[in-house]
């Protein structure tokens, strides 16, 4: 049973392309998270939603749009795509409580050529 | 703003040897400070995590973590390493009391020879 889970795990476009990677979380938990690891293994935020609320967001460019049907999905929608944006995105979530820990998933490996 | 930095962009220790893992943070207030390990491939996994208390922290896979906050340090630590044991440890910080933004080192990667 996996906490959180991303789909699809690996994502290979055409610069200029809209996709979305999904996100699903079954731990009842009431934030969750949008990462971006660099190829230098840098990790950054980028969004957090609160039940279905956004919460952070990390002067991330309009073409990347998150979307919390509910409480347990985030959903990161990417439009025009860029060489850029090739990373891996990764999802996570926490209870409502700053001292909360965070839960990853296991990433999207993003390759934008 | 608060930031943590990882001095070593690698560290090599024998099979059997201890190993330490280098964090130090800056804060305003107090810091809530955390350590996670990402194996190739894969996401992030906790380790442990200070919030307060006891200054010795022990957390998954044998791992503690000594909070030190006259040196401002936040050292991973396991008494014997493991070949299994190598991978990418992250440290991180909260960005402040009442956020739930992780402030992530530039990570350090573990190498345990055999």
């Amino acid at each position: 049973d996996t906490a959180v889970s991303q789909t699809p795990k690996y994502l290979v476009t055409q610069m200029g392309n809209d996709k979305s990677i999904k996100c699903e979380q079954n731990l009842g938990h009431d934030t969750m998270y949008w990462y971006k690891q660099d190829s230098k293994k840098f990790l950054k935020i980028m969004f957090s939603y609160n039940n279905k609320e956004l919460i952070i967001n990390e002067t991330v460019p309009n073409r990347f749009s998150p979307k919390s049907p509910d409480k347990a999905h985030l959903n990161l929608h990417i439009n025009s795509l860029e060489l850029g944006d090739s990373a891996v995105y990764f999802c996570a979530s926490s209870q409502d409580n700053s001292q909360e820990t965070q839960y990853f998933g296991p990433g999207t490996r993003l390759l934008v050529l | 703003a608060q930031s943590v930095a990882q001095p070593e962009d690698q560290v090599n220790v024998a099979e059997g040897n201890p190993l330490t893992v280098k964090c130090t943070y800056s804060v305003s207030g107090n810091p809530y400070l955390f350590w996670y390990v990402q194996y190739p491939n894969r996401g992030l996994q906790f380790l442990l995590k200070y919030i307060t208390g006891d200054n010795l922290v022990k957390g998954s896979y044998g791992f503690e973590a000594e909070f030190n906050k006259s040196q401002t340090s936040f050292h991973l630590k396991k008494p014997s390493a493991l070949v299994s044991d190598s991978a990418l440890y992250f440290c991180a910080v909260r960005d402040g009391v009442y956020t739930d933004k992780l402030i992530f080192g530039t990570g350090t990667r573990l190498q345990v020879f055999p």
